[in-house]
């Protein structure tokens, strides 16, 4: 069936590096793309998302990649702060269809100060 | 803004009790969907609806059922509890072909004894 495999599932960076985050998606009627971003306690909050049609996305610090020829997609985080430790999810939808999401497993990444 | 809420944030229950989750939303979306979220394992689409009294099964429905007698309420319902039914629950509301962005609820940790 569809999945989306998400790596890796931690991720520790010094405050002020970078952190990336990758996703693979199986269904190549995927077409859009959000990663949420869940902070301990609370509900997943959308940070960005791509659609198929864009190979990149930028939001000040954040930025999204989407390679469709190899289905994969990453979450980019410059200049990491410990405001930016949180569990972060990655999903692939196809929007012709259902609109349901399936979600990768999850990174919990760490911002040490 | 757009708001979704659950109807209990935490929710003890005994094995083979029938449990109500309860899920509004405000923003006049089609689309609501509840997922069960485990460490390890991400968000898993448990049974999503577009439209008032339609259903689909997700990817693990066995155990649940749903009903969606109004658009802006969606409701999970667990006929006789049991011991690995217990996680948080997320619900979640959508535009279908608007955004695609899924809103999601504060969540309802359900634990089963």
């Amino acid at each position: 069936g569809e999945n989306v495999e998400q790596h890796p599932s931690t991720l520790s960076v010094q405050e002020g590096d970078s952190a990336v985050i990758k996703c693979t998606y199986s269904d190549s009627a995927s077409n859009y793309f959000p990663w949420y971003k869940q902070e301990l306690g609370k509900r997943p909050q959308l940070i960005i998302d791509i659609r198929s049609n864009v190979g990149e996305k930028k939001d000040q610090r954040i930025a999204v990649t989407l390679n469709k020829t190899a289905k994969h997609f990453s979450l980019h985080i410059t200049e990491t702060q410990p405001e930016d430790s949180a569990v972060y999810f990655c999903a692939a939808s196809s929007t012709s269809g259902t609109y349901k999401y399936i979600f990768g497993t999850g990174t919990r990444l760490k911002v040490l100060a | 803004d757009v708001k979704v809420t659950q109807s209990s944030r935490y929710l003890v229950k005994r094995t083979g009790e029938k449990v109500f989750l309860e899920c509004v939303q405000d923003m006049d979306h089609e689309n609501m969907f509840w997922y069960r979220q485990d460490p390890g394992l991400g968000l898993r689409l448990i049974y999503f609806s577009y439209d008032v009294k339609m259903k689909e099964k997700g990817d693990i429905p066995e155990g649940y059922s749903v009903s969606r007698e109004k658009k802006e309420r969606f409701s999970l319902i667990l006929e006789s509890a049991s011991t690995n039914q217990t996680s948080m629950y997320l619900c979640a509301s959508s535009i279908p072909g608007l955004t695609d962005t899924q809103y999601f609820g504060p969540g309802t940790r359900l634990t089963v004894l």
